[in-house]
């Protein structure tokens, strides 16, 4: 089954303590992203990467980091995390494919609590 | 600046009724994308459908389809025949084509949140 695979899916940490969010998709997407959902602001972009060792900052990127050593994965590193990371979070991918409508794929969500 | 607004917070509609929810959008780009996802309350988003600005037709999917207004800049949802699992919320969003800088990122709207009831 297509699918992008988010663990955990939810989490309650504390201040400081570092933390990584996996994300891993089996459809060989070139392009990924990771965005945060929060209340009256939706959703907005992380970080994104168009291939291997292609990342770039979204709209939001500070007090994260990101990786893309293997093409299905990107994970999502919060070496210090703060109260106001706490959010809800989900991973993407698309294919480069072009004659596709080009939509996101999105992983089930990681619900964070940072307290 | 491009932006999404979608006026309706909440929208009720009874089962097997047909629904309309409101997007509208902004943009100076002439080539962009429209999509409309749906989010349950379990969490995952889920995509339904997409407009391309160049697109002559409405685009349709099963018991959903667009009311594309280029003009007045409104891609309206409609879902017909409305069922109980269809409570959820609903996100409008557009990307810019070509992707700028190659970025696929979305631009979205705050959502609606439908509830059908028996």
């Amino acid at each position: 089954e297509a699918q992008v695979t988010q663990n955990p899916r939810y989490l309650i940490t504390v201040t400081g303590k570092k933390l990584t969010v996996t994300c891993s998709q089996n459809m060989n997407h070139e392009y990924m992203s990771w965005y945060r959902q929060d209340p009256g602001l939706g959703l907005r972009q992380i970080y994104y990467s168009m291939n291997v060792e292609v990342t770039d900052k979204g709209d939001v990127p500070e007090g994260y980091k990101v990786s893309r050593k293997e093409k299905r994965n990107f994970p999502l590193i919060l070496e210090s995390p703060s109260p106001n990371q706490t959010s809800l979070y989900f991973c993407a991918s698309s294919p480069h494919t072009t004659g596709t409508t080009g939509e996101l794929f999105f992983g089930e969500g990681s619900r964070l609590t940072v307290l | 600046a491009q932006k999404i607004t979608q006026t309706q917070p909440g929208m009720f509609v009874q089962e097997k009724e047909a629904v309309t929810l409101d997007c509208t959008y902004d943009t100076s780009d002439q080539s962009y994308g429209l999509f409309w996802y749906k989010q349950p309350s379990s969490g995952e988003m889920i995509f339904l459908i997409y407009q391309g600005s160049y697109d002559e037709q409405n685009a349709t999917e099963g018991r959903y389809s667009l009311n594309f207004q280029k003009a007045r800049k409104s891609a309206n949802l409609v879902i017909s025949a409305s069922q109980l699992g269809d409570s959820a919320m609903y996100f409008c969003a557009m990307r810019e084509t070509p992707y700028a800088g190659n970025n696929r990122k979305l631009i979205w709207g705050l959502g609606t949140s439908l509830a059908v009831n028996p």
